[in-house]
């Protein structure tokens, strides 16, 4: 079946670095990506939904000067934490929506950020 | 806005207790919903779906109704074994394209031998 793989699985990075989390549809196009975000005993929360050369579009409160998404490719998508500080330690998830498939929807394993 | 609720966990349970994890929601519209599972160190896996009222969406032994009149979807299952230990997510989505899903905090289910 389909898979997302996603990147780094985990990372800790000292405040004021920058991260990058790659996520990548292994066997199929998928013209629509989306990043979330959860914070410990939360939803996961939409943080943008990014679309193959074209701006991420993000939803409100997400600052996207600090998270900046690259979808450059059919099949990758990029996520980066700038300047990172300790309130942006949370675990980041993508999904990837298969080109012409409304519910093909197929999920990462997460990213847990940890910013000392 | 659109919104889930799920019970909170972490949710123990003997291999072949009868398992129920609560979810209701909260929409605009006649939302699509789901249920998706996340096996430790793995990423969400769609479990089952129901696109309308009345509808019942099951795998793996795992069922769950969708109840415009309760607006719930509890998921349940008669016989849990100790592979069905996870995180369990109830989710919506409203549309199509790009709609995105909208998730519940998610259940963790622990179930011992």
């Amino acid at each position: 079946g389909a898979v997302v793989s996603q990147h780094p699985s985990w990372v800790i990075c000292k405040s004021g670095t920058s991260v990058k989390i790659e996520c990548r549809s292994l066997d199929f196009q998928a013209t629509t990506m989306f990043w979330y975000r959860q914070f410990p005993k939360q939803s996961l929360m939409l943080m943008a939904t990014s679309n193959e050369g074209s701006k991420a579009t993000y939803e409100q409160g997400v600052e996207k000067d600090k998270f900046l998404i690259n979808h450059a490719s059919l099949t990758l998508s990029t996520l980066t934490v700038t300047s990172a500080h300790p309130e942006d330690s949370s675990f980041y998830i993508c999904s990837a929506r298969e080109e012409g498939k409304y519910e093909k929807l197929f999920f990462g394993s997460g990213t847990q950020l940890s910013v000392l | 806005g659109n919104s889930v609720t799920q019970m909170e966990g972490p949710v123990t349970l003997s291999e072949e207790a009868f398992l129920t994890i609560n979810c209701t929601y909260t929409a605009t519209g006649y939302p699509s919903l789901f249920w998706y599972v996340q096996y430790p160190g793995e990423g969400l896996q769609l479990l089952l779906k129901a696109t309308k009222a009345d509808d019942k969406g099951s795998n793996k032994g795992f069922e769950a109704t969708y109840r415009k009149e309760t607006t719930s979807f509890h998921l349940e299952k008669g016989s849990v074994q100790v592979s069905d230990s996870a995180v369990y997510f109830c989710a919506l989505s409203e549309g199509s394209g790009n709609t995105p899903l909208v998730f519940g905090k998610g259940t963790r289910l622990s179930v011992i031998a």
